[in-house]
């Protein structure tokens, strides 16, 4: 089944954009994958999700600057014109049969 | 609006027992599948249970397999979760999630319902 790693923090300045990266485990780099994002005591949110090929969909109601990407066995999320509202958790997430997984989670701060 | 309103957490003994629900509405339930994911305090996201449309197809993380169960009413628009044999390390928040009408990510959350299991 596959696994998912994402490094356990990020920042980036007020204005400026951020790349985080999820890696998908050896052998199952075809996998599609989501981004959800958790701000601070609330639930999580869908943000995208991308495929291996980098084909993409987005959740309701997200900006555009929000955008994904694919390279191999690594999953992107970049963030563009930070926000302060940008500052949260961010989880990377997969499935299959009989498996949902979770990577987890990013710390993003913003400077 | 798509909406997903859990209930049922709350302060349970260790080795007791606890129902979790989840109220949909803003869609069509009885067409997605549907998960619950938990988060620990200060820990991450943990997939927990996964149920098909129908209710026919069960799965279920191995730290909770044989004793939670997730289940269904699709002419309630609800999505339960019993949870028995329960542990401290069970105690977390847990979500209800709403898989895509494709397959794949969970594109709407719930706000969470808090179970802490402690003596």
């Amino acid at each position: 089944q596959p696994l998912l790693t994402q490094s356990p923090s990020a920042s980036a300045s007020l204005g400026a954009s951020v790349k985080l990266t999820c890696t998908l485990s050896s052998g199952h780099s075809s996998y599609a994958i989501a981004w959800h994002q958790q701000q601070p005591e609330k639930g999580p949110r869908y943000l995208m999700k991308v495929n291996s090929d980098g084909s993409h969909s987005k959740g309701d109601g997200i900006p555009g600057r929000f955008s994904v990407s694919s390279s191999g066995a690594e999953r992107y999320l970049t963030i563009s014109s930070l926000q302060s509202e940008d500052e949260a958790d961010y989880y990377c997430q997969t499935w299959g049969t009989g498996i949902r997984v979770f990577g987890g989670g990013t710390k993003l701060t913003v400077l | 609006e798509v909406q997903l309103v859990e209930s049922g957490g709350g302060l349970v003994q260790p080795g007791g027992s606890l129902r979790l629900s989840c109220a949909a509405s803003g869609f069509t339930f009885s067409n997605y599948e549907m998960n619950w994911v938990r988060q620990a305090p200060g820990k991450g996201l943990e997939w927990v249970s996964y149920i098909s449309s129908s209710g026919s197809t069960i799965y279920d993380a191995d730290s909770v397999k044989g004793r939670f169960t997730i289940s269904r009413d699709n002419a309630k628009n609800s999505l339960y979760l019993q949870m028995n044999s329960l542990r401290a390390e069970d105690t977390a928040v847990y979500y209800c999630a709403r898989e895509a009408y494709d397959g794949g990510p969970f594109d709407y959350w719930g706000q969470g319902t808090l179970v802490t299991v402690s003596s």
